[in-house]
């Protein structure tokens, strides 16, 4: 079945840091990818997609992501933490008409 | 522009009682609406989805039911509650055609704790 495997459930980074959470997704998923995001109590956001129209897509709050293909990978990256980026991130993949999420990095940010 | 409108934002109901969570979507016709529970550790699971009035879809067999009275207007409802049923509750809607480029929006969730 198509997915998406989040790796590390945990990742603390200093503030000003380089952010950096994983997604790997199966092979035979098709050209689309999520990431969102959740800050406490509430909903999830979209941080950015995937539509296989750029490799490198860049998201909300400096939060970017890069397609690779041959490492089947959709990694989240921010240059420099701030506090504010504390909060879980969930990678998602359309599987028919839902989307199948993996079960999300929490990233902490200590000042 | 679109909202999605969830409530309640808080919810403790006793095991074996009954249970109705609401969803309702504005600014928008013929979404596909979700219902996803996010219990500790576990991630996002889907429960239901449905992309058309009546027409809903069953992912996880279990002691809950969903509802589509209305094309913008989604329910959780449970008969008797488990304490297994504990968890946050995430309505979400997408457009009919091109989920997989737009994605999700999703409510502010209810906090269903048993007791």
């Amino acid at each position: 079945a198509q997915s998406v495997t989040q790796l590390g459930s945990h990742v603390s980074v200093s503030e000003g840091a380089l952010v950096l959470l994983r997604c790997n997704y199966s092979s035979s998923v098709p050209p689309y990818l999520f990431w969102y995001v959740q800050y406490p109590n509430q909903g999830l956001q979209l941080l950015l997609k995937y539509t296989s129209a750029a490799t490198l897509v860049k998201g909300i709050n400096g939060f970017e992501a890069e397609f690779k293909k041959s490492e089947t990978s959709f990694h989240l990256t921010k240059p420099s933490a701030h506090m504010s980026d504390a909060a879980e991130y969930f990678c998602a993949v359309p599987v028919g008409t839902p989307l199948v999420f993996g079960k999300g990095t929490r990233l902490s940010v200590i000042a | 522009s679109q909202t999605i409108h969830q409530w309640p934002a808080t919810l403790v109901q006793p095991v074996g009682s009954p249970l109705s969570l609401e969803c309702t979507v504005e600014g928008t016709s013929n979404p596909n609406l979700y219902w996803y529970r996010q219990a500790a550790g576990r991630g996002l699971q889907l429960l239901f989805y449905s992309v058309g009035i009546g027409q809903i879809s069953s992912e996880v067999p279990q002691n809950l039911s969903a509802s589509r009275p209305q094309d913008r207007q989604f329910i959780l409802s449970s008969k008797k509650l488990l304490l297994s049923d504990s968890g946050f509750y995430l309505c979400a809607w997408s457009r009919r055609w091109g989920t997989r480029n737009y994605g999700y929006t999703f409510g502010s969730g209810t906090r269903l704790t048993v007791v």
